[in-house]
């Protein structure tokens, strides 16, 4: 079974602070990779995904995420945060065969101060 | 274009009692997946449809959640005699393509159960 892992529950920045969640996945299989984002009252937005190719992908925003194959590791991070970007960040995977549903981790709260 | 649209927003509702949550998914959108996200936790996933049929119902956690899709549009997530540990937001996501494939889910706004 798949398993996504997210270390940090509750980071704090200030603004213009570098941001890097952690995402680590188990999974034997060929995966793709996602980082959505919920901004306080709305919904799961996409912020990046990672199909195949070159395994540093840029997002919305100014967000970036570098796939690590041998880690098994899906990072986000992006270089000067905004208050704006005050969100949970999930981090998800699917296998590329079967229901192609989600697996998510526990979500990271971040919090950014003017 | 619209997303996916889910409603009620909110449901309050009593242990025992009987819910249908419904989602309508993006036009053309043939995949369609319900998730149940608990507080402090991420999405999980409970079934996906693929056209009419539950392709995978392995995520409904007892044989008193159902769903359906008649016509491969819109669905209707069922829970039988709720229960307070039913209590959660329940997302519908919508996707373009078939299993097995580089796809995106794009998801509703989220349905909040909650049972007193």
């Amino acid at each position: 079974a798949q398993s996504v892992s997210q270390h940090n529950h509750h980071v704090i920045l200030s603004e213009a602070a570098s941001l890097e969640l952690g995402c680590n996945y188990s999974y034997g299989g060929t995966v793709n990779l996602f980082w959505y984002v919920q901004y306080p009252g709305q919904h799961l937005q996409l912020l990046l995904k990672y199909f195949s190719g070159d395994p540093l992908v840029k997002g919305i925003k100014g967000f970036e995420a570098e796939f690590i194959k041998s880690k098994f590791s899906f990072n986000l991070r992006k270089p000067s945060v905004q208050w704006s970007d005050t969100a949970e960040y999930f981090c998800a995977v699917n296998a590329r065969t079967g229901a192609n549903n989600l697996f998510f981790g526990t979500g990271t709260r971040l919090t950014v101060i003017p | 274009g619209a997303g996916v649209s889910q409603t009620p927003s909110n449901k309050v509702t009593e242990k025992g009692k009987y819910v249908e949550l419904r989602c309508d998914p993006i036009s053309g959108h043939t995949a369609l997946y319900w998730y149940r996200q608990s507080l402090g936790q991420g999405p999980e996933f409970l079934i996906y449809f693929q056209g009419t049929g539950a392709a995978d119902d392995s995520g409904l956690p007892n044989d008193r959640f159902f769903a359906v899709r008649p016509e491969g549009s819109v669905s209707t997530l069922k829970i039988q005699r709720t229960e307070r540990g039913d209590s959660a937001v329940y997302l519908c996501a919508s996707s373009l393509r078939p299993s097995g494939d580089t796809d995106t889910q794009y998801f509703g706004p989220g349905t909040r159960l909650t049972v007193l």
